[in-house]
């Protein structure tokens, strides 16, 4: 059974910093992984949708890695603003059930 | 343009009342989600539908049940409300599944059952 962790479960940085987010996944038969951004009280909105094919993503101060062999992502945020203090969250879609399979997300905190 | 929109945005329920969560998309997608999220987990799926008359159950199905009787709308229905179902409850569409599908969110439905 696919199971998705994410690593650290919140963190706090300063504005300015670079920083990294974890995503570990069981089953590296996957068609592709996926991070979200959740702000409070909304629903998500797709950051990055890397294809199993694929090393990485990019887009604007964001990058995503994959590596499937090893069932590692990273989500890396560059010179981070208060405006990215958010959860997020990363997704795998597995090949035999072709669904989303959720981590529990890592609640970030940017402060000025 | 709305994209995915759910309807109520917050609910209280008592124990064994019954409701319908409801959502509409208009982008024509044919798959369909329903999720929970309960605090501080990932979302978890309860049912799915790849279109029109047809829908499949998800990881955590129980207490509840759903309908696709149109391409725009899939509405989950709790019929016995049970504090466990207490939850935020997300719908999603895509166009496609499988490898190139990006599923769009819904704002979700907060629902506290007392």
């Amino acid at each position: 059974k696919q199971e998705v962790t994410q690593i650290p479960a919140a963190l706090s940085v300063p504005e300015g910093e670079n920083l990294v987010l974890n995503c570990s996944f069981t089953d590296s038969a996957i068609y592709n992984l996926q991070w979200f951004r959740q702000d409070p009280g909304k629903g998500l909105t797709s950051l990055l949708l890397i294809q199993s094919s694929q090393r990485e993503q990019t887009s604007g101060r964001l990058n995503a890695s994959l590596d499937k062999s090893s069932g590692r992502s990273t989500l890396y945020i560059a010179a981070s603003q208060p405006g990215d203090s958010a959860t997020y969250l990363c997704a795998v879609r597995s090949y035999n059930t072709d669904k989303l399979i959720f981590g529990t997300g890592t609640r970030l905190q940017v402060f000025p | 343009n709305a994209g995915v929109t759910q309807t109520p945005k917050f609910r209280i329920l008592k124990i064994g009342q019954s409701m319908t969560l409801q959502c509409t998309q208009d982008m024509n997608h044919n798959y369909m989600y329903w999720y929970r999220q309960d605090p501080g987990m990932g979302l978890k799926l309860i049912y799915y539908s790849v279109g029109a008359g047809i829908t499949d159950k998800g990881e955590v199905p129980n207490g509840y049940n759903v309908s696709r009787s149109t391409t725009e709308d899939f509405p989950l229905r709790l019929e016995l409300a049970a504090p466990s179902q207490t939850s935020v409850y997300f719908c999603a569409s895509s166009d496609l599944g499988g490898a190139r599908s990006t599923q769009y969110f819904g704002p979700g439905t907060r629902l506290t059952v007392l």
